[in-house]
């Protein structure tokens, strides 16, 4: 079964400090990794995907992730963070295979940019 | 476009009540879904739908029905309502299964007490 561990539950950064949120995935084939954000009292929006191709994916405010076969990881990264940065961060992957494959989400990592 | 839409955004139901989330896109995504988001536990899958007519069981079904009519409309029934049903349940869309991005509506806070 698939599963997606996000080992922090906080994160703290100062602002304009480069910042990492990790993400390690366990899939039996091949993975589609994403990463969420989540502002107070409302929904998920996407911020960046891999499928296949180059490991650095690049997203939206800036931020990309690596991806990392070896280490099964898909760690989120921006070089220079913002106060506006800070909400709740969820890495999410679903499997490459036939059939249904539902997206899994992990636990998600409180990430608080300080002035 | 209105994208994903939730009703109620709260609700508070005695136990053993029962009542319906409802979820609706205008997006004509294929691939509809359920989650429960409780503190520390992240969102867990509770059904999905990959088209009208078909709905399969996620991580956490228990206590929970799905119907999928129409490909817009993808309400969450709770049957008999419990305590640790308490949560904010989020529906997600989007335009198929696979490497495509999940658009999630607002989600409903609801307390059972």
């Amino acid at each position: 079964a698939q599963s997606v561990a996000q080992p922090e539950d906080q994160v703290n950064v100062a602002e304009g400090n480069p910042l990492t949120v990790k993400c390690t995935y366990s899939v039996s084939g091949n993975p589609y990794l994403f990463w969420y954000v989540q502002y107070p009292n409302r929904g998920l929006q996407f911020l960046l995907k891999y499928i296949t191709g180059d490991n650095l994916v690049k997203g939206s405010y800036g931020f990309e992730a690596e991806f990392n076969k070896s280490q099964t990881s898909f760690h989120l990264k921006k070089p220079s963070a913002l106060v506006s940065d800070s909400a709740l961060y969820f890495c999410a992957v679903r499997e490459l295979r036939k059939g249904n494959t539902p997206l899994v989400f992990g636990k998600g990592t409180r990430l608080s940019v300080i002035a | 476009n209105a994208g994903v839409t939730q009703t109620p955004k709260f609700q508070v139901l005695k136990t053993g009540q029962s009542m319906t989330l409802q979820c609706a896109q205008d997006m004509n995504h294929e691939y509809m879904s359920w989650y429960r988001q409780d503190p520390g536990m992240g969102l867990r899958l509770i059904h999905y739908s990959v088209g009208a007519g078909i709905t399969d069981q996620g991580e956490v079904p228990n206590g929970y029905n799905v119907s999928r009519s129409t490909t817009e409309d993808f309400p969450l029934r709770l049957l008999s309502a419990a305590p640790s049903q308490t949560s904010v349940y989020f529906c997600a869309s989007s335009l198929r299964q696979g490497p495509v991005e999940q658009y999630f509506g607002p989600g409903t806070r609801l307390t059972v007490t």
